[in-house]
């Protein structure tokens, strides 16, 4: 049962054009995103987060928008540069009741930014 | 943002030795450490949660005698695949868990590439 799910396992955009990134979740319970890019045999670095208490978060260009009556969230990349051609991944994070809190992650899309 | 140091970045083994895995945090310190698995085209799943001065919490269907976890330090989460065999062959990754004001964060190694022969 996949919790986050990111449907398009893969995006091509032309250099200069908005990427945007979706991702959905079934677990209601999930309070805290993120945005993670990955290149290939490195690990996820960060990129940018938001809280279940916001709907909007921007950073430079990147921004993360959370719409959470219909469990969805998306990520926005503009302008595009073939630099950010990497995989994507969204991850949702819950408090358990034992108080850990850990990551689930969507299966990834891999945005291809053409130059 | 935090660093978190995976060694080695890559390691082939031959099949029924053991393989240890480091996780360093190098700024910071982490109660609690968390360790991935990545087979090819999938997503990272979660193995089990380090925690610093007690035992790990598994996930479900990971066999705890096999993946050793050791947390001995606020720094320092090792992850130890014993008797590995080809169906371990996968990209390990750690993370450590940062706590801020206002919420959680959680920054990644660079991954192990673990090939078992």
């Amino acid at each position: 049962d996949q919790q986050v799910k990111q449907n398009s396992p893969s995006l091509s955009v032309q250099e200069g054009r908005i990427s945007i990134l979706n991702c959905d979740y079934t677990n209601s319970m999930f309070d805290y995103f993120l945005w993670y890019k990955k290149y290939p045999a490195e690990g996820p670095t960060f990129l940018i987060s938001i809280s279940s208490i916001k709907d909007k978060n921007e950073d430079g260009r990147f921004t993360v928008f959370l719409n959470k009556s219909a469990k969805h969230l998306s990520l926005h990349i503009v302008p595009s540069q073939p630099g950010d051609s990497a995989v994507y991944f969204c991850a949702a994070s819950a408090l358990t009741d034992t108080g850990r809190r850990a990551l689930t992650f969507g299966s990834g899309t891999r945005l291809q930014v053409q130059p | 943002g935090a660093v978190v140091s995976q060694h080695p970045s890559r390691v082939i083994c031959k099949s029924g030795t053991s393989v240890k895995i480091e996780c360093r945090s190098l700024d910071f310190q982490a109660t609690t450490m968390f360790w991935y698995r990545q087979f090819p085209k999938q997503s990272l799943m979660l193995m089990a949660t380090s925690n610093e001065g007690s035992k790990a919490t598994y996930e479900q269907g990971v066999e705890k005698d096999k993946f050793l976890i050791n947390h001995a330090s606020l720094t320092l989460s090792t992850l130890t695949v014993t008797s590995a065999h080809p169906e371990d062959s996968s990209f390990y990754i750690c993370s450590a868990r940062v706590e801020t004001l206002l919420n959680t964060e959680a920054f990644f190694g660079q991954g192990t590439r673990l090939t078992v022969v």
